[in-house]
C-alpha cells in the first residue's frame, strides 16, 4: 500500500477561524512533509517532520502549526490566515534518507479557501 | 545549490505521438532525480526516480528517462502520447541523504487528438 491520505478533500474558511488538516500514511516511513501549492506552480517545502520531531520549518509563519502525534500522522493546524493562504496543501512521507535518498508519496491534497 | 530547470512550461503534442519533456538540474553531488505527474485536483504521482543503479530508467504508463551526467540532463519521453497523459509534469532533484526535494516550474502536457 503507497498511500497517503488527507481530509479533508475541501475547506473553506473565515481569517478569525481555526482549522485542521490531517494526513496518514501507513507505510512505516518515518519522514512527513507538509507542502503548499499555488495555481500553475511546483509544491513549496514547508515542514518536515522525522521520527515524529521537527527538523525542517521553512520559516513559515506562525498562524500553520504542524504536529505529528505518531509515525503515521500528521496535522497541519491553521489559525487567523490570510487570503493569500489559499492554496492546496500537500502532504507526503518517504522512508529517512541515508546513504540514498527516496521518492517521497503525495496524498491528494486539501484544497483550502480562506474568505 | 540545487536546481532544476524545466525548458517549456507547455508542450503540446498529437495523440500518437512523441513525447519529450526537458529537465536539467544543477547539483554538486551525483544527484537522485525524479519526474511525477500531476493531473488536475490531485496530488504529485511518481512516474520513475534516477538513483545511479542504471542511466535509462524505465517508469510507470510507458514513460523513460535518460540520465545523461554529460549534459546534466534527465528528459522524459514517451513513444506515443495518449489522451490519458495530459496532466502537469515536474522535474525535482536531491542530494544524497537530502530530505528536500528542489522542484522544476513543471511543465503542462496538452495531447491533441
Amino acid at each position: 500500500d503507497t498511500e497517503v491520505t488527507q481530509t479533508p478533500k475541501h475547506l473553506v474558511m473565515g481569517m478569525t477561524n481555526k482549522k485542521s488538516l490531517k494526513c496518514e500514511q501507513h507505510m512505516g516511513h518515518r519522514a512527513m512533509y507538509w507542502y503548499k501549492q499555488k495555481a500553475k506552480k511546483p509544491p513549496e517545502l514547508m515542514f518536515v517532520y522525522s521520527y515524529e520531531k521537527l527538523s525542517i520549518n521553512e520559516s513559515v509563519p506562525s498562524r500553520f502549526s504542524p504536529e505529528c502525534p505518531n509515525s503515521s500522522l500528521l496535522n497541519l493546524h491553521l489559525h487567523a490566515l490570510q487570503p493569500e493562504d489559499s492554496a492546496l496543501y500537500l502532504c507526503a512521507s518517504s522512508r529517512l534518507p541515508g546513504l540514498t535518498s527516496y521518492e517521497q508519496y503525495f496524498g491528494p491534497g486539501t484544497r483550502l479557501t480562506v474568505t | 545549490a540545487q536546481s532544476v530547470t524545466q525548458l517549456g512550461s507547455h508542450v503540446s503534442v498529437s495523440e500518437g505521438a512523441l513525447v519529450l519533456l526537458r529537465c536539467n538540474y544543477s547539483s554538486s553531488v551525483p544527484p537522485y532525480l525524479f519526474w511525477y505527474v500531476q493531473y488536475p485536483n490531485q496530488g504529485l504521482q511518481l512516474l520513475l526516480k534516477y538513483t545511479s543503479a542504471a542511466t535509462l530508467v524505465k517508469g510507470i504508463n510507458g514513460f523513460e528517462a535518460e540520465f545523461k551526467k554529460s549534459e546534466t540532463s534527465f528528459h522524459l519521453t514517451k513513444p506515443s502520447a495518449h489522451m490519458s497523459d495530459a496532466a502537469e509534469y515536474f522535474c525535482a532533484v536531491s542530494d544524497q541523504g537530502a530530505q528536500k526535494l528542489v522542484f522544476g516550474q513543471g511543465t503542462r502536457l496538452t495531447i491533441n487528438p
